[in-house]
């Protein structure tokens, strides 16, 4: 059964820092990993996918890392800006023996970025 | 940009009620997921479905619950007979994995059980 856990639970920075986010999962046998964004209230934006193939995923301040040996994944933001204020959800399909299309879920990451 | 659907955004209903909840996934997309998420709780997945039948689900997705692709373009979860600890804000995802498997989510309807 895949786990995932994500550190830490919140996280407040001034604008203008770089931050990382956490996510860790027990079982490495992924095809790959998704990050979401979830405002208050609303749904999930997909933000990036990294394959297990590829060890990193880009999207302009957004970098993600993927490591499936140690079940590690970070989400690198650049010169962060309080419209980047909001949750944010590492989510890993089941790895060995199971579906890769259930996606299980971390708790998430509460970002605030302070003007 | 194409995107996920749902209706309704907000739906309040009274304990035993059936509810059925509505979504629009994206048009070329061939899998289709129901997920929960409790208040201050994580996202949890409910099922998914393939080819016009349900390809998994959860423990939570017991017999109270029912999915249906009544066209070639909804997707509907229905409630049979609401519980309290049904309220939650539901999801419903598309993907395509022909692509990268990415799963696209919807905006949520959030479900009150009173």
């Amino acid at each position: 059964k895949q786990e995932v856990t994500q550190i830490p639970a919140a996280l407040s920075v001034p604008e203008g820092e770089n931050l990382v986010l956490n996510c860790s999962f027990t079982d490495s046998a992924i095809y790959n990993l998704q990050w979401f964004r979830q405002d208050p209230g609303k749904g999930l934006t997909s933000l990036l996918l990294i394959q297990s193939s590829q060890r990193e995923q880009t999207s302009g301040r957004l970098n993600a890392s993927l490591d499936k040996s140690s079940g590690r994944s970070t989400l690198y933001i650049a010169a962060s800006q309080p419209g980047d204020s909001a949750t944010y959800l590492c989510a890993a399909p089941r790895g060995s023996g199971g579906s890769n299309y259930k996606l299980t879920f971390g708790k998430g990451t509460l970002l605030t970025v302070n003007p | 940009e194409p995107e996920v659907t749902q209706t309704p955004s907000h739906q309040v209903t009274q304990m035993g009620q059936e509810v059925i909840l509505r979504c629009v996934p994206i048009s070329n997309h061939l899998y289709f997921y129901w997920y929960r998420q409790i208040l201050g709780q994580k996202v949890e997945f409910l099922v998914s479905f393939y080819n016009n039948e349900i390809s998994e689900k959860s423990e939570i997705f017991d017999d109270q619950f029912s999915v249906e692709r009544p066209d070639g373009s909804n997707f509907t979860l229905k409630i049979r007979s609401t519980k309290l600890e049904d309220s939650a804000m539901y999801f419903c995802a598309s993907s395509d994995p022909r692509l990268q498997e990415t799963q696209y989510f919807g905006p949520g309807t959030r479900l009150l059980v009173l």
